[in-house]
């Protein structure tokens, strides 16, 4: 049972380079989420998805899209990376009111 | 705005202590969830409390819920090594957050040594 599968682990980018973190869920999950975490700011939601073809802003959206095509996947585009872009980024999955699932993360560097 | 507020920041003891963290809000939640994060690893839910005054425990580890639903706590007995980690407090809703997603506390980072 692989839960929710991020890739790439580590990836280190240029500014103003683009770029797609993936995740997918195998727990047929309506809610997918993407969280960033930096030190002494927690986890800081950016998107969300209620279903597929559902997406909608979490409190930090300025500078990354997503979509949702299918119910598995839920890609994070980074538009035109800047260096305050740096940070871990999370995928997280749950069925209505449940415990989210989080995949193991992205860490992700922009120079 | 629910602001979900965790103390200690900072925790390091000897193994075998006892500790509290917290988790604080000045609303009401209709639940409360808690998470530990290990280094390198994504959060795991640990247990999500419902009704004001719960009380669930999970092996050493005790998780309250204010009878007024805006506070909870995480008491650990006879810490060890392995419970080391960053124990995180998350509700649904926020500023500017559907109530159908979760606001995360800051956590307090855990540190037991041997």
């Amino acid at each position: 049972n692989a839960g929710v599968t991020q890739t790439p682990k580590f990836q280190v980018l240029k500014t103003g380079q683009s770029m797609t973190l993936q995740c997918a869920q195998d727990m047929n999950h309506e809610y997918m989420s993407w969280y960033r975490q930096d030190p002494g700011m927690g986890l800081r939601l950016i998107h969300y998805s209620v279903g597929a073809g559902i997406t909608d802003q979490g409190e930090v959206p300025n500078g990354y899209n997503v979509s949702r095509s299918t119910t598995e996947d839920f890609p994070l585009r980074l538009l035109s990376a800047a260096p305050s872009q740096t940070s871990v980024y999370f995928c997280a999955s749950s069925y209505w009111r449940g415990g989210y699932t989080f995949g193991s993360g992205t860490r992700l560097t922009v120079v | 705005t629910q602001l979900l507020e965790q103390s200690p920041q900072f925790l390091s003891i000897q193994e075998g202590e006892n500790l509290t963290v917290y988790c604080n809000s000045s609303s009401v939640f209709s639940s409360l969830q808690w998470y530990r994060q290990e280094p390198g690893e994504g959060p795991v839910l640990l247990v999500t409390v419902v009704t004001g005054g719960e009380v669930k425990k999970l092996k050493r580890l005790t998780f309250q819920f204010g009878d007024a639903r805006k506070d909870s706590s995480l008491h650990i007995t006879a810490a060890q090594p392995g419970d080391t980690g960053l124990y995180l407090c998350a509700g649904p809703g926020g500023e500017r957050v559907s109530a159908r997603q979760l606001t995360f506390g800051s956590g307090t980072q855990l540190t037991v040594l041997p």
